[in-house]
């Protein structure tokens, strides 16, 4: 099985700007998982969707929004960039058993 | 709150040394416990998991052992090799049917290991 692919791999934004991320999970997988990557707060859960609804939530501003469409594919969005959404951005889909398979990330810049 | 606590790093070791990266948790219910394991500019990866108490996980070399007594999953492999050298990360999960946990992973700050020739 291919694995959890993310596209693109690396952004540029400016501050102010937004920014839409792709995942695509394991076939078969429901459920996906986001996950933001910084040196200074380590790995922190954005949120996660099953069947279209969003079922979980982090600690994270409303200009952080994610959706999943019928096919499991998920975007996440975030709008009104700051210096500080600058990470690493991980996707995860979650087999049956409750493993979670993590794809490459993106990593955003904003200047 | 669900927490993970790694021990300090970075680690750093001879090739062929052995390798323990202690790792504890707090959490409500019980946990599935993972190491996930990041090579430089990549993702994470599953290195080993246990769903229950005194399960051991292991792969590649690596074990670890679920221990609900002392709240702990400890990382060790007897002989590492330069290839190990990256960052490790326990996590523990509590998703359950009817919870609000579905599909969060609570890591530690993670380990860098370096393993020098």
């Amino acid at each position: 099985k291919a694995g959890v692919t993310q596209t693109p791999r690396y952004l540029i934004k400016t501050r102010g700007q937004q920014v839409t991320l792709s995942c695509s999970p394991i076939s078969g997988h429901r459920s996906v998982s986001w996950y933001q990557q910084t040196p200074g707060q380590g790995l922190q859960f954005l949120f996660e969707y099953f069947s279209e609804t969003q079922r979980n939530k982090g600690n994270f501003p409303g200009r952080f929004s994610g959706r999943q469409f019928s096919n499991s594919r998920s975007e996440m969005n975030v709008s009104t960039l700051e210096l500080g959404d600058s990470a690493l951005y991980l996707c995860a889909s979650r087999s049956t058993g409750g493993t979670q398979y993590f794809g490459p990330g993106t990593r955003l810049l904003v200047l | 709150g669900d927490s993970v606590t790694q021990m300090e790093g970075p680690v750093t070791l001879s090739e062929e040394a052995f390798l323990t990266i202690n790792c504890t948790y707090t959490a409500t219910g019980y946990p599935s416990l993972f190491w996930y394991v990041q090579y430089p500019g990549e993702g994470l990866q599953l290195l080993l998991k246990a769903t229950k108490a005194d399960d051991k996980g292991s792969n590649k070399g690596f074990e670890a052992t679920y221990r609900k007594e002392t709240t702990s999953f400890h990382l060790e492999k007897g002989s590492v090799q330069v290839s190990d050298s990256a960052v490790y990360f326990c996590a523990l999960s509590t998703a359950r049917a009817g919870g609000t946990s579905y599909g969060k992973l609570t890591f530690g700050q993670g380990t860098i290991l370096t393993v020098h020739p």
